[in-house]
Order: C-alpha cells, then structure tokens, then sequence
C-alpha cells in the first residue's frame, strides 16, 4: 500500500522557537495533502487542506500565519508551527492522497510527529 | 454537515470472541465509509472502506464492516478476536461531491481484547 513518512517523529523545543514538521508520500504523488492535530484521548481534528502549488484552505479557528503550510512539489508537505508555545503541545499527522480514479480517493497517513513546547 | 458517532468510548471483548465496533453516519448525499486503526503514539492505518457495492466490506488483518443505509451504520466486526487487535479504531465519513475530499472521523472507540 501506499506509504507515508513524516519527519521528525517527536521534537522538544522552547517556547517561542518555529519547529517544521515534513510529510512525504514516498511511493505516490499526493495531489492533497492534510494536516491533522489530535490530543489526547480525543479524535483527529483537521487543521488544513493543502494542494500541490496553491496556497491551504484552512479549517475555521486554525490561525493560518501560526500554522505555516507549503506543498511545494507532489511528494512533499511541511507544517511549519511559528512562534511554538506550550498549548501548541500535541500530535500531528499528515496523510496524502492520491486518487486512482475520480471519486475513489482513500487518504494515507504518516505516523504522526509528536511536538512538545516547555 | 456530515458527522460520525462511535456511541462506545471502550469495547472489551475477549480473545476469540468475534468483536464489533459500533459507527452511525450522517451525510447529506451518498457517503463513503472509512474505518481506520490507531496503536499507541502511531499514525492510522487504514482498514477498509465502503464506496459502493456490496454491503458487506472486507478489509486487513481479518475485519470486515457491512454499511446499512436504512439504519445508517457502518460497524466494523471481526469473527475472533486477536489481543494484538486491542488499538483505538476510528470511524469516518466523506460525502461524496465530486473532488472534495474532507473527511470526518468520530471520536475513536478503544478496543480491549482480553487474553
């Protein structure tokens, strides 16, 4: 099956410091890539949908010059969280998707990147 | 809208004993159906979903999920239980206008196998 990785698994960092996040699809071209944020003991909340070259529909209450995201070629997405403070603590996942045929889209996810801000 | 309910926080269910995981949908057309698998500090994995056809969907490692238009459910079984089953297993629906691909996933329910 299709593949996803994201980088890195898990980052510590101080508050106020920017800390990217990469998510490729490794065997596909991803012609849409989305990000999700999940705490704990709850479900996946989608943050933003990015297409290859244009710019991320963001989901309403997700600050969009916080959560930079470029989808700068077919195999390669990055959530840039900017300015990182203590309640940005939390796991993100990416997942891809590319449609064998119209209507048919399944998403893959990555494993996910653990963030944590002191 | 579209909206997902897992009515259940936790199923346990000892090893051997077929196991089902609950899913209600809401759409406002025809949906597509996902149920995805989450294990400790992972990613989901994908397990199968509903698109069209028959009823009654396969998927990895042995589970199976039949969609139910007139109760509008999707819930995941297995014949027996294996304790490497016990993850979070996520429900998920997708209307299905043409290109737009926002999905929606319940709240997860965890699933408990018992040696």
């Amino acid at each position: 099956g299709a593949v996803v990785s994201q980088h890195p698994s898990w980052v510590i960092c101080k508050s106020g410091t920017s800390v990217k996040i990469e998510c490729r699809s490794l065997d596909f071209q991803a012609t849409t890539m989305f990000w999700y944020r999940q705490f704990p003991k709850q479900s996946l909340m989608l943050m933003a949908t990015s297409n290859e070259g244009s710019k991320a529909t963001y989901e309403q209450g997700v600050e969009k010059d916080k959560f930079l995201i470029n989808h700068a070629s077919l195999t390669l997405s990055t959530l840039t969280v900017t300015s990182a403070h203590p309640e940005d603590s939390s796991f993100y996942i990416c997942s891809a998707s590319s449609p064998p045929s119209p209507g048919q889209e399944t998403q893959y996810f990555g494993p996910g990147t653990r963030l944590l801000v002191l | 809208a579209q909206s997902v309910a897992q009515p259940e926080d936790q199923v346990n269910v000892a090893e051997g004993n077929p196991l089902t995981v609950k899913c209600t949908y809401s759409v406002s057309g025809n949906p597509y159906l996902f149920w995805y698998v989450q294990y400790p500090n992972r990613g989901l994995q994908f397990l199968l979903k509903y698109i069209t056809g028959d009823n009654l969907v396969k998927g990895s490692y042995g589970f199976e999920a039949e969609f139910n238009k007139s109760q509008t459910s999707f819930h995941l079984k297995k014949p027996s239980a294996l304790v490497s089953d016990s993850a979070l297993y996520f429900c998920a629906v997708r209307d299905r206008p043409g290109g737009y691909q926002k999905v929606t996933f319940g709240i997860g329910t965890k699933l408990q196998v018992i040696p």
